[in-house]
């Protein structure tokens, strides 16, 4: 079944302690992103990737470090996490960017 | 600065009526517009696409326009069913050195009410 899976589905944390968010796709898309999404301001793009060792700063990049060393994964990492980071987390794969984006079935993480 | 923005941002109808949910952007250089609908909880999920030269594409009881001069799209669902409750989200693809860049609007909040 093609999919796009994230790992782990629920997460809580302490402030400063690392994380590591995965997210795997088996579709072989070249395009991979993650997002975050808050009540009342949408999605907003954290990093992308337009192919394998290829990432660029989304709209809100701070705090949070991507790499894509094999096209099918795409980890998020939150090296110091902060209660500001508490947040649904969505991975997304296509093709290309221009083409329809599937989306995993998200993160929940809260940073206390 | 790209931007897309929706509205309006919540709707409540009841089950069986119609509604239109508008997008309005300022991306350039235009690539394709997208329609995504997000259960509460769950990952967007791909509607529709509208490319620059097309003015309306269906896909069952939603239909999608754009308006490539003015840089506006709506969403109509026709007969809403309760299952159409849901956030619509509109998202703008644009051409750029880099590739391709996607700009998301806030979504519009729908729940439909029996």
């Amino acid at each position: 079944e093609a999919q796009v899976t994230q790992n782990p589905r629920y997460l809580i944390t302490v402030t400063g302690k690392k994380l590591t968010v995965t997210c795997s796709q088996n579709m072989n898309h070249e395009y991979m992103s993650w997002y975050r999404q808050d009540p009342g301001l949408g999605l907003r793009q954290i990093y992308y990737s337009m192919n394998v060792e290829v990432t660029d700063k989304g709209d809100v990049p701070e705090g949070y470090k991507v790499s894509r060393k094999e096209k099918r994964n795409f980890p998020l990492i939150l090296e110091s996490p902060s209660p500001n980071q508490t947040s649904l987390y969505f991975c997304a794969s296509s093709l290309a960017a221009y083409n329809e984006q599937f989306f995993g079935p998200g993160t929940r993480l809260t940073v206390l | 600065k790209n931007q897309v923005e929706q509205s309006p941002q919540s709707l409540i109808i009841l089950e069986g009526k119609n509604c239109t949910l508008q997008c309005n952007y300022t991306v350039s250089p235009f690539s394709n517009l997208r329609w995504y609908k997000q259960d509460t909880g769950r990952g967007p999920v791909s509607l529709t696409i509208m490319t620059f030269s097309e003015n309306t594409k269906s896909n069952g009881r939603y239909t999608a326009t754009l308006d490539a001069d003015t840089k506006q799209s709506s969403l109509h669902i026709t007969a809403s069913q309760l299952s159409d409750s849901a956030s619509y989200i509109c998202v703008v693809s644009a051409y750029n050195n880099a590739g391709n860049m996607l700009t998301f609007g806030g979504g519009t909040r729908l729940m439909v009410k029996p």
